[in-house]
């Protein structure tokens, strides 16, 4: 019973690079939740998707950023033309129901974004 | 604007006692609380969560307390134990889609349990 899988795990980009996280979510989630976490801080929502719908990206950078879920296969969490900045760790949760149930969301172990 | 504080960055404990962490809020549209505890390299997993029509939710050696009026709630561990050395996060969110949907995140504190 797997639970959600993000990879890489670590990706090493230099400034200007494309970087591409993928998750995908436990079996039986259609709601999928992209976090970033930078050092000594809590995480930070960015984006909620659902399968091909982008249901909140309040949270995104405005440029740059971008996510998609597409109907078949994982979601992309896309980063155009990468800075210093951009090093964290990008957490992807996914949950059975939408945030309007008081459902707990369930987290992969993270990709970690170096970049040089 | 932190919406929820963790004060405490770091707590140290001996094993077999009890584990007090705390979370405070400032948003009173909240009504769904998380606790999820992180590993070094890992993803946060969740623990225990309370909704605001109640005020204690216990499961196993772990009760979430909640005080709406003092928004505040605590994650209480006993006895603990070395494994419970982690992170740990207190998360939120409204009850209301019209005040935000999503979970926001406190700091974390980190919780060391000496043997």
């Amino acid at each position: 019973n797997a639970g959600v899988m993000q990879n890489p795990r670590h990706l090493v980009r230099r400034r200007g690079q494309e970087a591409r996280l993928r998750c995908s979510p436990m079996k039986g989630h259609s709601h999928v939740y992209w976090y970033r976490q930078l050092p000594e801080e809590g995480l930070k929502f960015m984006v909620y998707l659902q399968k091909e719908n982008i249901i909140d990206e309040s949270g995104m950078p405005k440029e740059r950023f971008s996510a998609e879920f597409p109907k078949e296969g994982p979601s992309i969490l896309r980063i155009q033309q990468v800075v210093r900045g951009d090093s964290a760790a990008y957490f992807c949760a996914s949950s059975p129901q939408g945030t309007a149930s008081n459902q707990p969301q369930h987290f992969g172990d993270g990709t970690r974004l170096s970049i040089l | 604007d932190q919406q929820v504080k963790q004060n405490s960055p770091s707590l140290s404990v001996q094993e077999g006692r009890i584990s007090i962490l705390n979370c405070d809020y400032t948003n009173s549209m909240f009504d769904y609380f998380l606790w999820y505890k992180k590993y070094p390299a890992e993803g946060p997993t969740f623990l225990i969560s309370i909704s605001s029509i109640k005020d204690k939710n216990e499961d196993g050696r772990f009760t979430v307390f909640l005080n709406k009026s003092a928004k505040h709630l605590s994650l209480h561990i006993v006895p603990s134990q070395p494994g419970d050395s982690a992170v740990y996060f207190c998360a939120a969110k409204p009850g209301n889609e019209n005040y935000g949907q999503n979970f926001v995140f406190g700091p974390g504190t980190r919780l060391s349990v000496l043997p």
